[in-house]
């Protein structure tokens, strides 16, 4: 059963945000939101994560609605090497809990 | 700073043969977990190991078998190859202490003919 819902694709323009809706309905209390993204041919890389507060980083910026139901990451200035599958993933904030890859959204960043 | 190190990058088998996919980190990372992704899907979790010494099962265990050898390495071992078992797979660790962040290497990209 999934436990997040994603756009299977998207585009944007070179320049622009790029933001990554995600919904997670189901999402337990104590499990928080993680962004990772694969980039072609490579292991998939950490990006960020969150518990109800937004947070920020170099890479980017999570938004978690109020409810939890959902979130967006925003990539605030997308390059050509941002182009990549994006997993949005609940889970425990425990360092050895298991992480359920979906299947993600294939951001596309034109020229 | 090496990361994670996943050996070999590309291996070609027969059916039936067998051969160990080795992983090693640097970090001094506490939990190693080793995923398989087929085309076009998401990666799929074969075996963990939440502690040096401890070893648990993931969605796709079949087929497989796990070696955590120390805390550095953990090795996934294919006793007997099969076609299905072609797949791209990723070793990843993770330290404990900043949540559920994973650090993965660049993949064996394994065919089984």
């Amino acid at each position: 059963d999934a436990k997040t819902t994603q756009p299977t694709s998207m585009d944007c323009a070179e320049g622009r945000a790029a933001n990554l809706p995600c919904n997670h309905s189901t999402i337990s209390g104590n499990e928080y939101v993680y962004w990772y993204r694969q980039i072609h041919s490579q292991g998939p890389q950490y990006i960020i994560h969150g518990l109800k507060n937004n947070e920020t980083n170099e890479m980017a910026s999570l938004i978690i609605t109020e409810d939890r139901k959902s979130s967006t990451l925003i990539l605030p200035h997308a390059t050509l090497r941002d182009t990549a599958v994006y997993y949005c993933i609940v889970a425990p904030n425990f360092g050895n809990e298991k992480l359920t890859f979906g299947t993600g959204t294939r951001l596309t960043i034109i020229p | 700073n090496a990361g994670v190190t996943q050996t070999p990058k590309f291996q070609v088998l027969k059916t039936g043969q067998s051969m160990t996919l080795q992983c090693a980190q640097d970090m001094n990372h506490n939990s190693m977990y080793w995923y398989r992704q087929d085309p076009g899907m998401g990666l799929r979790l074969i075996y963990y190991s939440a502690s040096e010494g401890t070893t648990d099962k993931g969605e796709v265990p079949n087929g497989y078998n796990v070696s955590r050898l120390n805390k550095r390495e953990f090795s996934l071992r294919l006793e007997s190859a099969a076609p299905s078992q072609t797949s791209v797979y990723f070793c990843a660790s993770n330290p404990g202490q900043r949540g559920n962040i994973q650090y993965f290497g660049a993949g064996t990209r394994l065919s089984v003919l």
